[in-house]
């Protein structure tokens, strides 16, 4: 199957600065990723779909000027949370679908622990 | 709009026994209907898919799952539990031709199998 990477796995920093988080797809092109956070109490929480080459779509909700969404290439997105807080601290996870398989499953990566302190 | 719903946050099997986790969902037009599984402290992995065709749809690791369109539902199953598939399980949905590609997913359930 489809390998999704994100990097890094695990990161802890101070209140107030930005943290980037990268999502690659490893072995296909995705022109749709996926942003969500996972929630202690285990559900997925959609942040924003990105799509390569335009302005990412933020669910209600989510501010676009704090989750900056970055999808450059077929095979690279970022989420930047600038100006962290620890109300941030969460499991993020990335997604991403092949170009065209409309009905095609998703392609998770590994998800990165962010802890604000 | 599109919803799915897992009315159990929890079940729990001995090992060797059937198990079964429960989906219901709802569309607007017809679904892409998905099963995810994830690990401790890992992404999402995909299990199996129903898009069209046979309502019985076999998975990995022995996973198989029934679409039932009269009961808008596509349940989990396994015939035979084991140890190892305790994790935490996501039904999704996609409507085909609305939501821009949007999968919606259920709040998940955790799988305790025990030996």
């Amino acid at each position: 199957g489809a390998v999704v990477s994100q990097h890094p796995s695990r990161v802890i920093c101070k209140s107030g600065t930005s943290v980037k988080i990268e999502c690659r797809s490893l072995d296909f092109q995705a022109t749709t990723m996926f942003w969500y956070r996972q929630f202690p109490k285990k559900s997925l929480m959609l942040m924003a779909t990105s799509n390569e080459g335009s302005k990412a779509t933020y669910e209600q909700g989510v501010e676009k000027d704090k989750f900056l969404i970055n999808h450059a290439s077929l095979t690279l997105s970022t989420l930047t949370v600038t100006s962290a807080h620890p109300e941030d601290s969460s499991f993020y996870i990335c997604s991403a679908r092949w170009a065209s398989d409309v009905g095609g499953e998703q392609f998770f990566g590994p998800g990165t622990r962010l802890t604000v302190l | 709009a599109q919803s799915v719903a897992q009315p159990e946050d929890q079940v729990n099997v001995a090992e060797g026994n059937p198990l079964t986790v429960k989906c219901t969902y709802s569309v607007s037009g017809n679904p892409y209907l998905f099963w995810y599984v994830q690990y401790p402290n890992r992404g999402l992995q995909f299990l199996l898919k129903y898009i069209t065709g046979d309502n019985l749809v076999k998975g990995s690791y022995g996973f198989e799952a029934e679409f039932n369109k009269s009961q808008t539902s596509f349940h989990l199953k396994k015939p035979s539990a084991l140890v190892s598939d305790s994790a935490l399980y996501f039904c999704a949905v996609r409507d085909w031709g609305t939501n821009a590609g949007k999968s919606t997913f259920g709040d998940g359930t955790t799988l305790t199998v025990k030996p």
